[in-house]
């Protein structure tokens, strides 16, 4: 079935330090991969995001790089800072489908 | 506000008891979503809608949820005879048309079900 693998599970980095968390899907038809910020207690909010078509994109200190032939999709954010910390989630989907999440990273941004 | 509204934020009810949510997506989006969020996981797909049509339902979902979008508004969530294992955070979201450029899913803040 449609899955989503999302690593690691919690990741801790100094702050000015990069953070790069990595995630796989199943479902070769997928084509549409978010990014989204979780806070405690609030609503996922979209952070970037990049379709099948485009490799790679980049928004200020935020990456998001995508391998298709791997199914594999990573987000890279440089000289993080401790608002960066929360948990962040991958997810997959079919053109205006249903979301596939992976587990979750709860990143921790040290002063 | 102009975003996703979702109503009550929270409710306790007891084991047994039927629980209504409602969400209100943005105004011109005519996709709507409902996920579930247990503590430390990512959401759960559980249907969703093009505007009044429920296009898809996740075979994990029991027969005791049932969700409408009778207008092609605002969606309802009802669970019936709710369960201890139902207590989660109920996450609404909605999506512009077919078509558009934009393909986020915008979150509304979610209903937090408590079941004792």
């Amino acid at each position: 079935g449609e899955n989503v693998e999302q690593h690691p599970s919690t990741l801790s980095v100094q702050e000015g330090d990069s953070a790069v968390i990595k995630c796989t899907y199943s479902d070769s038809a997928s084509n549409y991969f978010p990014w989204y910020k979780q806070e405690l207690g609030k609503r996922p909010q979209l952070i970037i995001d990049i379709r099948s078509n485009v490799g790679e994109k980049k928004d200020q200190r935020i990456a998001v790089t995508l391998n298709k032939t791997a199914k594999h999709f990573s987000l890279h954010i440089t000289e993080t800072q401790p608002e960066d910390s929360a948990v962040y989630f991958c997810a997959a989907s079919k053109d205006w489908g249903k979301l596939i999440f992976g587990q979750g990273t709860e990143l921790s941004v040290k002063p | 506000d102009t975003g996703v509204s979702q109503d009550p934020r929270h409710k306790i009810t007891k084991r047994g008891q039927n629980v209504t949510f409602r969400c209100d997506p943005i105004s011109e989006h005519n996709r709507l979503y409902w996920y579930r969020q247990t503590l430390g996981q990512g959401p759960e797909f559980l249907t969703y809608f093009q505007n009044e049509a429920q296009l898809e339902k996740s075979r994990l979902l029991s027969d005791r949820f049932s969700a409408e979008r009778p207008k092609g508004s605002f969606s309802t969530l009802e669970i019936q005879r709710t369960e201890q294992g139902d207590s989660a955070m109920y996450l609404c979201a909605s999506r512009g048309a077919i078509g558009t450029a934009d393909y986020e899913q915008y979150f509304g803040p979610g209903t937090r079900l408590t079941v004792t």
